[in-house]
């Protein structure tokens, strides 16, 4: 059965620092990954999709790395902002998908 | 596209009562998924279609619990005697497709009150 595992569960940074989130997965045999955003009260926001082919996607100042073999994948956000706190979920996806508990980002100004 | 549009936004029921939740896909996805989320157990699939047909229901909590997808363009998910450990928040996401795994889009989720 797939595990997903984010580390930390929650993260409070300073407006401008680059970050690193987490996402570590038990079976390797996977489709592809997806990081999300939810807001409070909100449904998940796509963020970026990594097929298992694939090694990283950038998406403005957001990028994503995926290691498949080592099961891991990390979001990194760089010159973080207000805007960006949220909780930030991944989710694995073999024919279904298993997501991660989140990690909750805060951003202060 | 208007994305995935979920009704209604909030329901509160008594224990017992039957709760219908629907959801609209993005058109031209094939593949719709309903989710639930609560604090204890986080996000958790409970059943997705493919071209309208039911793939996986195993994580359909109990039999009060079914879902329909009549149409490429409409779903529901039914909760028939509804209980207080129903309550949560209930989302349906669309993909283009469920065997390329394609980007997922979520609704704004329907959140579920049994009390």
């Amino acid at each position: 059965k797939q595990e997903v595992t984010q580390i930390p569960a929650a993260l409070s940074v300073p407006e401008g620092e680059n970050l690193v989130l987490n996402c570590s997965f038990t079976d390797s045999a996977i489709y592809n990954l997806q990081w999300f955003r939810q807001d409070p009260g909100k449904g998940l926001t796509s963020l970026l999709l990594i097929q298992s082919s694939q090694r990283e996607q950038t998406s403005g100042r957001l990028n994503a790395s995926l290691d498949k073999s080592s099961g891991r994948s990390t979001l990194y956000i760089a010159a973080s902002q207000p805007g960006d706190s949220a909780t930030y979920l991944c989710a694995v996806s073999a024919g279904k998908s298993t997501f991660g508990d989140g990690t909750t980002l805060t951003v202060k100004p | 596209d208007a994305g995935v549009i979920q009704s209604p936004r909030h329901e509160v029921t008594e224990m017992g009562q039957e709760v219908t939740l629907r959801c609209k896909p993005i058109s031209g996805h094939n593949s719709l998924f309903w989710y639930r989320q609560t604090m204890m157990r986080g996000l958790e699939l409970l059943i997705y279609f493919n071209n309208n047909v039911p793939i996986d229901d195993s994580g359909m909590p109990e039999d009060r619990f079914s879902a329909k997808m009549p149409n490429a363009s409409f779903s529901t998910l039914k909760i028939q005697p509804s209980e207080p450990r129903d309550s949560a928040v209930y989302f349906c996401a669309s993909s283009l497709t469920q065997v390329m795994n394609t980007e997922a889009f979520f609704g704004q989720g329907t959140r579920l009150t049994v009390v």
